[in-house]
Formats: C-alpha cells, structure tokens, sequence
C-alpha cells in the first residue's frame, strides 16, 4: 500500500514566524487532505487538495501530485496553530483514507 | 463541521467484557468510518460504511466488528475486549468515498 512521509516530525516556532510542513507519498495519490489535532485531540479538516494551491486565512496548501508530495504553509503563527498536523489520503480507486504520523508543532509565545 | 457525536467519551473496561461505541452524525453522509489512534502510529482505519448495512474492513480490523443499520448510526463492538485495544477511537463521516471527512470528538477507551 501507499506510504505517506511527513517532515519533520516535531517543529518548534516563536510566535509570528512562518513554516512549511511536508508531506511525500510512495505513489501517485488522489484526495490529499490536511488535519489539524489541537491539544484537546479534536481533529479538524484544514483542506481537501488533490492538486493546485488553496489559501484560507493565514494557512496555505500546495499539492503537486506527479511529483508525490504536498506543503502546507502556515504565516504568522499564533499559539494556537499548536498541535498535530496530518496529511492523508488515497490511492487509485480505494476509498480508504492513509495517515501520514504527522508533525508536531509548538508556538510559544 | 458534520454534526458528528461520539458515546461515551471515555470508558474504563476488564478484559474479556464486550464493549459498544456510537457514533451519531446528522449531516445525511453516506461514508462512515472508525479509526484508532495510537502513539506512534497516527490514526489507522478500523472498519468503514459505504451505506446502510455495507461495510468495509480497514487496516486493523482483527477483533473488531461494526454494524449501520440506518444512515446517521454506526457501531463499532469489541467482542471480547483486549488490553492492546486501549486507544482514542475516532468516527469520520463523509459525503463521498474519499472525500473531505470530518471527525468526531472522539473516545477514550482504556482495557485493564
């Protein structure tokens, strides 16, 4: 089955810097999507991006599909961009959705 | 967000008992999913529901097993529950099979 890479593992940040999360696939991938965990474990979908860019607020999401690997940027971060970011999804026809293990990001403020 | 609701939150089992979790959503989506999450491992897919009474196994789906038997319900059951079945299990639901799911709060599940 597919694999799905997420760098780094742990980010820490001040408050107000920027960052880039990476996420690659083994294979070519469809329905790519974007979590976020807050510390209270509620899980939130931030983008469904099979390809392209989309922007919402100060979060941004790039998928490049022929080449295996999608970037969410985040500007400006705040304390509360804190937690748990998942990229995941799937392959061919499956409807099965793969997680990557994530990147665990701390704002101090 | 899918009005997406999980009960119990949190339960404390033994061994061996049987143990039910619900999840309740009222947005009408056809696609119902259960996952665990464990340290380590991110989240891993149990068993999932492409319609009322049609489900799927998952990755981990061994000991576990799962019934819908109308749109907005679906149950997952440990039969017999073990201690390597302590984990935060998560429902999902979505319009479409692989589309954007959204997830519910959650439920802590601890087996002594």
């Amino acid at each position: 089955g597919i694999q799905v890479e997420q760098s780094p593992p742990d980010l820490i940040l001040q408050e107000g810097a920027n960052s880039t999360l990476r996420c690659n696939f083994s294979d070519s991938v469809n329905n790519l999507q974007w979590f976020h965990q807050n510390p209270w474990g509620q899980l939130i979908n931030l983008f469904y991006i099979p390809s392209g860019t989309k922007q919402n607020g100060r979060l941004s999401a790039t998928t490049v599909a022929t080449e295996r690997y999608s970037l969410l940027y985040i500007s400006s971060s705040q304390t509360t961009d804190s937690g748990v970011y998942f990229c995941a999804t799937t392959q061919g026809g499956s409807e099965k959705l793969v997680f990557g293990k994530g990147t665990k990001l701390t704002v101090n403020p | 967000d899918a009005g997406i609701t999980q009960s119990p939150r949190h339960k404390v089992t033994e061994t061996g008992t049987p143990v039910t979790l619900r999840c309740h959503q009222t947005e009408n989506h056809r696609y119902m999913y259960w996952y665990r999450q464990d340290p380590g491992h991110g989240l891993r897919l149990i068993h999932y529901s492409y319609g009322v009474k049609d489900t799927d196994k998952g990755e981990v789906s061994d000991g576990y097993s799962v019934s819908r038997s109308k749109t907005e319900d679906f149950l997952l059951t440990l039969e017999s529950a073990t201690s390597s079945q302590t984990s935060v299990y998560f429902c999902a639901t979505s319009l479409a099979g692989a589309s954007e799911q959204f997830f519910g709060p959650g439920t802590r599940l601890t087996v002594l």
